[in-house]
């Protein structure tokens, strides 16, 4: 089993809608999550970052981490053609854990005109 | 902008032939990452640079090799590119924890743009 799990997709939605995207994480270290944007043939670019248990908002983004089922979200409203990417979600530990963050296999989405 | 520059975006190299990636940064961050990212997979850590210490993953082949000259530059060497390390070549920088000061999050990894290596 991998430490962090995403569905792949891809995941087709029009331009205007919420766009869902979710992660399920097995290790119970993990403290710091974070959701990274990328397109195709470029470099991740970190969307959202988020400690422990909550909501965060950014603008359209919404991040929401639940610990006690170890599931993480991202949320896109008034979604735009211009959002289509693969969304990864990452997870670390604490300072003890060290630098290393755990990927998701992202999921690739596709806003439609 | 201060940001994580990666040269070249593509590069095509043979067989057998070694070929080094190149990633600098202006953040002035003290530990630097080296992922591989083949198609529609998760970037996977091969190694990284704490200041000066070297920390290989256990599963990263032989053939993969780092160099650090100072804090804004690192290389990735691969001695004898096979055809399955065509992939993407990722850099990333962080600033440590105990660096990152009061309220700053804490060692966020920062990505370049990446190296598209192909193989032939």
């Amino acid at each position: 089993q991998k430490e962090v799990e995403q569905d792949p997709g891809p995941l087709s939605v029009p331009e205007g809608a919420i766009v869902s995207l979710n992660c399920t994480y097995s290790n119970s270290a993990f403290q710091y999550f974070m959701w990274y944007r990328q397109y195709s043939r470029k470099g991740p670019e970190l969307l959202m970052y988020t400690y422990s248990s909550g909501n965060k908002e950014d603008g359209r983004f919404t991040a929401q981490v639940d610990k006690s089922s170890k599931y993480i979200s991202l949320f896109i409203r008034d979604s735009q053609p211009s959002d289509s990417a693969t969304y990864l979600c990452a997870a670390r530990g604490g300072r003890a854990a060290g630098n290393k963050l755990t990927f998701g296999g992202g999921t690739r989405v596709l806003v439609k005109p | 902008d201060a940001m994580v520059i990666q040269n070249p975006r593509y590069q095509v190299t043979q067989f057998g032939k070694p070929v080094t990636l190149s990633c600098s940064q202006t953040l002035n961050h003290n530990v630097m990452y080296w992922y591989q990212q083949k198609s529609s997979q998760a970037p996977k850590l091969l190694f990284h640079y704490y200041d000066k210490d070297f920390n290989n993953e256990a599963d990263t082949p032989d053939n993969f090799q780092s160099r650090r000259p100072n804090t804004s530059f690192c290389f990735l060497d691969i001695r004898s590119p096979g055809l399955g390390d065509a992939a993407m070549y990722l850099c990333a920088t962080s600033r440590d924890w105990g660096l990152a000061g009061a309220g700053v999050a804490k060692n966020i990894q920062y990505f370049g743009a990446g190296t598209r290596l192909s193989v032939l």
